[in-house]
């Protein structure tokens, strides 16, 4: 079975441009998570999809950051504009759907981003 | 003060030592608790969910006292293969299900 994908490996920009990361979750999970791991800090939550709906979107930084999930499958994750404090590994992670437990979550590779 | 608290290392052990890594986390709502691995560039793995009863896989053990609000991973017999990062994860449930990492704890067996 195939993991969590996620496209491009690495993204190198300049401040001010605009960065498009995509995420493909693993078939069949309904939640795909957005995280991100800042220079010499712990990995944060960003958001939660579940399906092509935000569930909970309380750790995106501000509004530069736009998540999407259209038609429930895959996520992209916009940056715009970008800025250097942006720079980071950027990671996916998908679960499925248990109402009555925690379930596991999976984590794509990660997009490294670097602005300049 | 972070949500999760973990002395980042490195622990530099020999190959079958036996090594203890400890985590505090702030929030007393907390309902789940993990343990991920993550390699060098390399995404997070979970190694094992931890109960209150404790749990054991294989050469791990993990512990959590929720009075204290601390969590442990016992690695017993360590393996060159044992290195890397481990992080420790709690969620606070409530209906979230993001997931708030410690800045983990560096391991490097030695031969």
């Amino acid at each position: 079975e195939a993991g969590v994908t996620q496209f491009p490996s690495h993204s190198v920009i300049e401040k001010g441009q605009t960065v498009t990361l995509r995420c493909d979750p693993i078939s069949g999970h309904d939640n795909l998570y957005w995280y991100r791991r800042v220079m010499g800090k712990e990995i944060k939550f960003l958001l939660h999809f579940v399906k092509e709906s935000k569930q909970d979107e309380s750790g995106m930084p501000n509004n530069r950051f736009l998540a999407e999930r259209t038609g429930g499958t895959y996520s992209t994750l916009k940056v715009q504009p970008a800025e250097l404090e942006d720079s980071g590994v950027y990671f996916c992670a998908s679960s499925q759907v248990v109402l009555s437990s925690y379930n596991e979550q999976f984590f794509g590779p990660g997009t490294r981003l670097t602005v300049l | 003060r972070k949500e999760v608290e973990q002395d980042p290392g490195p622990f530099n052990v020999p190959e079958g030592a036996t090594v203890a890594f400890n985590c505090t986390y702030s929030n007393s709502a907390s309902q789940s608790f993990f343990w991920y691995r993550q390699d060098c560039r390399k995404e997070p793995k979970l190694l094992m969910s931890v109960y209150s009863s404790g749990n054991e896989d294989g050469r791990f053990t993990a512990q959590l006292n929720r009075a204290s609000q601390y969590i442990s991973l016992l690695i017993r017999d360590s393996k060159l293969s044992d290195s890397a990062t481990y992080l420790c994860v709690v969620n606070i449930g409530t209906g979230r299900r993001a997931l708030t990492f410690g800045s983990g704890t560096r391991l490097q067996v030695q031969p």
